[in-house]
């Protein structure tokens, strides 16, 4: 059973680019949730998703970020606009149905604007 | 919005020694977490608490979940160079799926 998927693993772009971030979560597990950690920091929530659905996004920028979990396929969290502030540890983390069951984290994606 | 303030910030200490670490919270949490993350990788949850006053062992880890509910410890004994990284706390409350609040973790450093 492979664990949390997340691709890329490092991820360049120019100031102004759109960064997409994948994350394909454990095999049954319908809940998706999207962390950001700056260097040398915790990990700060940033949106829940389940399938097709938006749960919560109170972590979430106003402003050029957005998630989605589709029906088929990884769930996706879109930077558009990419700025130097945006560079850092994107993590997603993904739970079975049950709720209040521990999710498992992905290896991260970095994101490194320059 | 809502801060979980850890400490120490960082540690260096010698192998053999017992680690202790903390975690306060100005607000309630339901479920206090212990991850360890290592360089470049995700973090692993290494303890759940799940009830006040709960205290649980994972072979050398021991953590409490404080009778408050705004804390919770975190001790390592007889540390070894393997238990290098960064070790952060994360509290949930009821009904919020898996939305947790980290605090900013304390670094350790092992020297052989």
């Amino acid at each position: 059973n492979a664990g949390v998927m997340q691709n890329p693993r490092h991820l360049v772009r120019r100031r102004g680019q759109e960064a997409r971030l994948r994350c394909s979560p454990m095999k049954g597990h319908s809940h998706v949730y999207w962390y950001r950690q700056l260097p040398e920091e915790g990990l700060k929530f940033m949106v829940y998703l389940q399938k097709e659905n938006i749960i919560d996004e109170s972590g979430m920028p106003k402003e050029r970020f957005s998630a989605e979990f589709p029906k088929e396929g990884p769930s996706i969290l879109r930077i558009q606009q990419v700025v130097r502030g945006d560079s850092a540890a994107y993590f997603c983390a993904s739970s079975p149905t049950v709720l209040n069951t521990e999710a498992f984290f992905g290896q991260g994606t970095r994101l490194t604007v320059v | 919005g809502q801060q979980l303030n850890q400490s120490p910030q960082s540690m260096f200490i010698q192998e053999g020694e017992d680690v202790s670490m903390n975690c306060t919270s100005s607000s309630i949490f339901n479920t206090w977490l212990w991850y360890k993350q290592d360089p470049g990788e995700g973090p692993v949850l290494l303890i759940a608490l799940y009830k006040a006053g709960e205290l649980t062992s994972n072979g050398r880890l021991t953590a409490q979940f404080g009778i408050t509910r705004k804390d919770s410890f975190l001790n390592i004994s007889a540390s070894i160079p393997s238990d290098v990284g960064i070790y952060f706390c994360a509290g949930r409350k009821d009904n919020a799926g898996n939305m947790l609040t980290f605090g900013g973790g304390t670094r350790l450093m092992v020297k052989p």
